[in-house]
């Protein structure tokens, strides 16, 4: 039972422009949302994150929307940097945050 | 910046063997967790510890998984007796409080193989 999900394994974008990463969750409890970058040979590290009371949150170059009639979320990141090449995870999240359910992610390439 | 840190990077066990994999966690940090990931899988939530007990766990933290907070800074995962399917990246996270918005730092990741 995939609860979250992130349908696309990789995706590709030029330097400069938006990229857009998405997710869908099935599970209605869930409350906070979260994106985690992961580098080869590191932990996820936090990006950013939106409470289920929101539709968005911006954070720089970051920007989280969430869709609850949807289940659904996108990040953006704009304009995407070489830096950012990098796996993308969604995270969700019900009454114990640190229980976090995470999807498959989402390899993000930046090309200069 | 703190960071989470871990101990060994790579751990290579015989099946049924013993394993502790060791994590210090954030100095000022009160909630510790553990996830794995199962390489092509999801990362996977295994257990959250809060005030020395653990305060929740998933369906894969069986019998065979402890986890113990020894002393002031170290918090371990053990697996009594590693089966195959225990290889793993094992990552320890840590937080300040376990609000609904607290994020989670994580470490490295410890790359259990059972062999």
């Amino acid at each position: 039972d995939q609860q979250v999900k992130q349908n696309s394994p990789s995706l590709s974008v030029q330097e400069g422009r938006i990229s857009i990463l998405n997710c869908d969750y099935t599970n209605s409890m869930f409350d906070y949302f979260l994106w985690y970058k992961k580098y080869p040979a590191e932990g996820p590290t936090f990006l950013i994150s939106i409470s289920s009371i929101k539709d968005k949150n911006e954070d720089g170059r970051f920007t989280v929307f969430l869709n609850k009639s949807a289940k659904h979320l996108s990040l953006h990141i704009v304009p995407s940097q070489p830096g950012d090449s990098a796996v993308y995870f969604c995270a969700a999240s019900g009454a114990n945050a640190g229980k976090s359910t995470f999807g498959d992610g989402t390899t993000l390439t930046v090309k200069p | 910046e703190p960071e989470v840190t871990q101990t060994p990077s790579h751990q290579v066990t015989q099946m049924g063997q013993e394993v502790i994999l060791r994590c210090v966690p954030i100095s000022n940090h009160l909630y510790f967790y553990w996830y794995r990931q199962i390489l092509g899988q999801k990362v996977e939530f295994l257990v959250s510890f809060y005030n020395n007990e653990i305060s929740e766990k998933s369906e894969i933290f069986d019998d065979q998984f402890s986890v113990e907070r020894p002393d002031g800074s170290n918090f371990t995962l053990k697996i009594r007796s590693t089966k195959l399917e225990d290889s793993a990246m094992y990552f320890c996270a840590s937080s300040t409080r376990g609000g609904l918005s607290e994020k989670l730092f994580f470490g490295s990741g410890t790359q259990l193989s059972v062999l």
